[in-house]
């Protein structure tokens, strides 16, 4: 069974500043993805950035990028240039390679549990 | 357009009421799942259907039972709800053998 950990239950920043939020992850299986999930007051979950394992190459989404260290089972979320607008829960999930996975592990996104951010003017 | 959608946004009842969710996608998808979120904003997943077909039931209590009338639909029927049962339901929906999920709106469950 897969694990995900956010270690920090709470963060604040300043606006323009840079924040970097904690994910840790436990799995047996070889290939699968990995998600940070933003869920502002509006209760809306919206993928942020993903992150396919076989790839050694950081993700970037514009002022996102992510941390990724396999080894490690450690995948951080680094904002730059923070906005009033990414005040939000912001949650780390896992997935198993769709393509290898069937029966019960298909499909099943493992949330971490979550980390407010507040951005600060 | 709404890819995937939810109704209703909000739903207050009392204890021991029967009631539905219903969702919606209109992206083609044809894996659909039901996920909850409690109260410390911890989101499980509870069901997915492909194809119509049940591929994941996770221990949930038989109190909910999910129905796939179609690829497009996938409703959450709750029997003789609890106080427990309060909390944010979400839909959500991808392509078989494809990791990327889209999610609904969610509804807020109150049972009083």
């Amino acid at each position: 069974a897969q694990t995900v950990t956010q270690s920090q239950p709470e963060m604040s920043v300043q606006e323009a500043e840079t924040v970097t939020l904690s994910c840790t992850y436990d799995t047996s299986e070889s290939n699968y993805y990995l998600f940070w999930y933003k869920q502002p007051p509006s209760r809306q979950m919206i993928l942020v950035i993903r992150q396919e394992a076989y790839k050694q190459q950081n993700a970037t989404e514009n002022r996102f990028s992510v941390n990724f260290q396999k080894a490690a089972k450690s995948f951080s979320l680094k904002i730059s240039d923070s906005q009033l607008g990414d005040t939000a829960m912001y949650f780390c999930a896992f997935i198993p390679d769709p393509s290898n996975a069937g029966g019960t592990s298909y499909g099943k996104l493992t949330f971490g549990q979550g980390t407010i951010l507040t951005v600060h003017p | 357009d709404t890819a995937v959608s939810q109704t209703p946004k909000y739903l207050v009842t009392q204890m021991g009421n029967d009631k539905s969710i219903k969702c919606e996608q209109n992206l083609g998808h044809d894996t659909m799942y039901w996920y909850k979120q409690d109260s410390k904003k911890f989101l499980k997943i509870m069901f997915s259907y492909n194809n119509k077909e049940l591929i994941i039931n996770e221990t949930v209590p038989n109190r909910f039972s999910p129905k796939s009338p179609d690829k497009a639909h996938l409703n959450l029927h709750i029997n003789s709800l609890e106080l427990g049962d309060s909390a944010v339901y979400f839909c959500a929906s991808s392509q078989y053998r494809f990791y990327e999920q889209y999610f609904g709106p969610g509804t807020r469950l109150t049972v009083t």
